[in-house]
């Protein structure tokens, strides 16, 4: 079965700084997608990124984006010019042949 | 605008009690997905359905039933509720096609007492 890990429970960060949050996974497939998730104090779940395992470019949205590094099975999550609003649950997630796996989750905090 | 949506947001009953949390979406996603949400556990998943009349076991499916009758609703049953089930529950949805990106719910707070 798949697995996903976030090693890091918390993390904080400067305003305005950079942050990168980790995950590995576990799979044998070769075809899959990978996810982040964000979750606010208002618990709604609310996707971040999204990556297809067949394309070699790392996905970007604004001032996130990932690096995949599909032999070494790692995706992570890079927020750039951290902002009060990013303060959230990180969930990563894995979709492969079975419905989607999510990681435990990292804290973020972003200190003014 | 297309949404998915969960009720009750929150919910208190009794341990032995049937509960019934229900799930609706506009999306006309074929897939759904219910999930518990618990501290150090992440989101894990119960059930989940490919379509109408089907439904599948996630991993944490005991003590849980859920029914697909249309594309719009999965209700997911709690046939005797327990303090274990105490939890925050979310539903999902996504499309087969294309990269099946999973859209949430807000999710309903479930306490057994």
């Amino acid at each position: 079965a798949q697995t996903v890990t976030q090693s890091q429970p918390e993390m904080s960060v400067q305003e305005a700084e950079t942050v990168t949050l980790s995950c590995t996974y576990d799979t044998s497939e070769s075809d899959y997608y990978l996810f982040w998730y964000k979750q606010p104090p208002s618990r709604q779940m609310i996707l971040v990124i999204r990556q297809e395992a067949y394309k070699q470019q790392n996905a970007t949205e604004n001032r996130f984006s990932v690096n995949f590094q599909k032999a070494a099975k790692s995706f992570s999550l890079k927020i750039s010019d951290s902002q009060l609003g990013d303060a959230a649950m990180y969930f990563c997630a894995y979709k492969g042949n079975t419905p989607l796996v999510f990681g435990k989750g990292t804290r973020l905090s972003v200190i003014a | 605008d297309a949404e998915i949506t969960q009720s009750p947001r929150h919910k208190i009953t009794e341990t032995g009690r049937q509960v019934t949390l229900a799930c609706h979406q506009t999306w006309n996603h074929n897939n759904m997905f219910w999930y518990r949400q618990d501290l150090g556990h992440g989101l894990r998943l119960i059930h989940y359905s490919y379509g109408v009349q089907d439904t599948n076991k996630g991993e944490v499916s005991d003590g849980y039933s859920v029914s697909r009758s249309n594309t719009e609703d999965l209700p997911l049953t709690l046939e005797s509720a327990a303090s274990s089930q105490t939890s925050v529950y979310f539903c999902a949805s996504s499309d087969y096609q294309g990269t099946d990106t999973q859209y949430f719910g807000p999710g309903t707070r479930l306490t057994v007492l």
